[in-house]
């Protein structure tokens, strides 16, 4: 089965709240995380990195949590604005030479 | 900001027919990935690319497939002979060294169309 997926297909939330996006994983080896953005006709767009020897990672209006135990990833945005509605993809690298393996991805749609 | 290109942004092609899909990425990396993505679906690897050679591969980058790097600024995808199932969305992307804490960078992809 794949390395990386994602728990939610789709995710509706109103301009303003606060957004979570999930991943799972299963390879308890990886050692580095990354929150990719994909809007409509584009390529994925680097949001966030974490490694593997963090909990928890900020950025600007965005969060990403790393709950090794349970090896659950997820990606806070704060204040979703509809230019946030994309698709989100978490992903990891799958290989020694950098390759990166993809989750499914989250929609994330923006209610004014 | 400098930034991964593609052209073109669409090719339709017959199938049997070979297509290039060409990428310039960012000048100063050195490390080169294609990636497609079926409509509706996950970001796949397919190949990554160092030193005028190809690190590792997936098993989509069967024998039809082929990498090069023409000069010291385009990256090239070729696929000798098209199938329908190659429909899909192709992305380049690039990186500045090999690490697993480097950000890869995505261009805005090529949408292959075979009819």
């Amino acid at each position: 089965g794949e390395s990386v997926g994602l728990h939610l297909p789709t995710l509706s939330v109103q301009e303003g709240d606060n957004s979570i996006i999930n991943c799972a994983y299963s390879n308890s080896a990886s050692d580095y995380f990354i929150w990719y953005k994909q809007e409509s006709g584009k390529g994925p767009q680097f949001i966030i990195d974490i490694r593997s020897n963090m909990d928890k990672r900020q950025g600007q209006r965005v969060t990403v949590l790393l709950n090794k135990t349970v090896k659950h990833l997820s990606l806070q945005i704060a204040a979703t604005q509809p230019g946030d509605s994309a698709v989100y993809f978490c992903a990891e690298p799958g290989g020694s030479q950098g390759n990166l393996i993809f989750g499914k991805g989250t929609k994330l749609s923006v209610k004014p | 900001e400098p930034e991964v290109t593609q052209t073109p942004s669409h090719q339709v092609t017959q199938m049997g027919q070979e297509v290039i899909l060409r990428c310039v990425p960012i000048s100063n990396h050195l490390y080169f990935y294609w990636y497609r993505q079926i409509l509706g679906q996950k970001v796949e690897f397919l190949v990554s690319f160092y030193n005028n050679e190809i690190s590792e591969k997936s098993e989509i980058f069967d024998d039809q497939f082929s990498v090069e790097r023409p000069d010291g600024s385009n990256f090239t995808l070729k696929i000798r002979s098209t199938k329908l199932e190659d429909s899909a969305m192709y992305f380049c992307a690039s990186s500045d060294w090999l690490s697993s804490t480097d950000t890869q960078y995505f261009g805005p992809g090529t949408r292959l169309t075979v009819l």
